[in-house]
């Protein structure tokens, strides 16, 4: 079956510092991947997302690549702030027709501090 | 585009009532709607997967008597939780998937802002 595992949290950082959060999963055919991020009670936002082997998704200074030799998707952004403070989720959609079914990983809190 | 609501953001009831919470689209047609159950610290459990108009699909393991789930329309799902026990105590999270045509890229998940419960 499909399974994602992220790093393993906490990650303290000060203020632009670099972020490497790591992923990798396991899937049977080509799927999506997306990194979603969670703000301190609320619920998941949609980051970032790739549909394809060497595609980066990118957004708010965040960026992630689709590395298939790898199995990986790690979410990097070269300078955090005390607003990227959340829990950051990395996911995959299976690439079967009409499927729709995300699989997440634990989640990963993040928390910057000046 | 693409927002979910939910309603309400935060309840608490008392042991045995039932508590519904909904989840709406407000801006698109939502075919497919999802609820998940996130306990602290863990990612989120898919409970059931439903289409507009049929039957909820429900992971295993979720009691379907309990949490009643009802997709009457394109912008509309509600969870029930009926007879509520402390240990239903959770943070709720509905997503809404729209779809064009058949294309797979168009399963995007929107997420709502989740439901906290608290049974007391």
């Amino acid at each position: 079956g499909n399974s994602v595992t992220q790093m393993e949290g906490p990650v303290t950082l000060s203020e632009e510092a670099f972020l490497t959060i790591n992923c990798t999963y396991t899937a049977t055919g080509y799927p999506s991947l997306f990194w979603y991020v969670q703000y301190p009670g609320e619920g998941l936002q949609l980051l970032l997302k790739a549909t394809k082997a060497d595609d980066k998704g990118s957004n708010k200074g965040f960026e992630a690549t689709y590395r298939k030799e790898t199995t990986s998707f790690h979410l990097e952004k070269g300078s955090v702030q005390v607003s990227d403070s959340a829990v950051y989720f990395c996911a995959l959609r299976d690439s079967g027709a009409g499927s729709y079914q995300l699989t997440f990983g634990k989640g990963t809190k993040l928390s910057v501090i000046p | 585009g693409a927002v979910v609501s939910q309603h309400p953001s935060r309840v608490i009831c008392k042991s045995g009532t039932s508590v519904k919470i909904e989840c709406r689209s407000l801006d698109f047609q939502a075919t497919t709607m999802f609820w998940y159950r996130q306990f602290p610290k863990k990612s989120l459990m898919l409970m059931a997967t439903s289409n507009e108009g049929s039957k909820a699909t429900y992971e295993q393991g979720v009691e379907k008597d309990k949490f009643l789930i009802n997709h009457a329309s394109l912008t509309l799902s509600t969870l029930t939780v009926t007879s509520a026990h402390p240990e239903d105590s959770s943070f709720y999270i509905c997503s809404a998937s729209d779809r064009v045509g058949n294309l797979l890229h168009s399963y995007t998940q929107y997420f709502g802002p989740g439901t906290r419960l608290t049974v007391l």
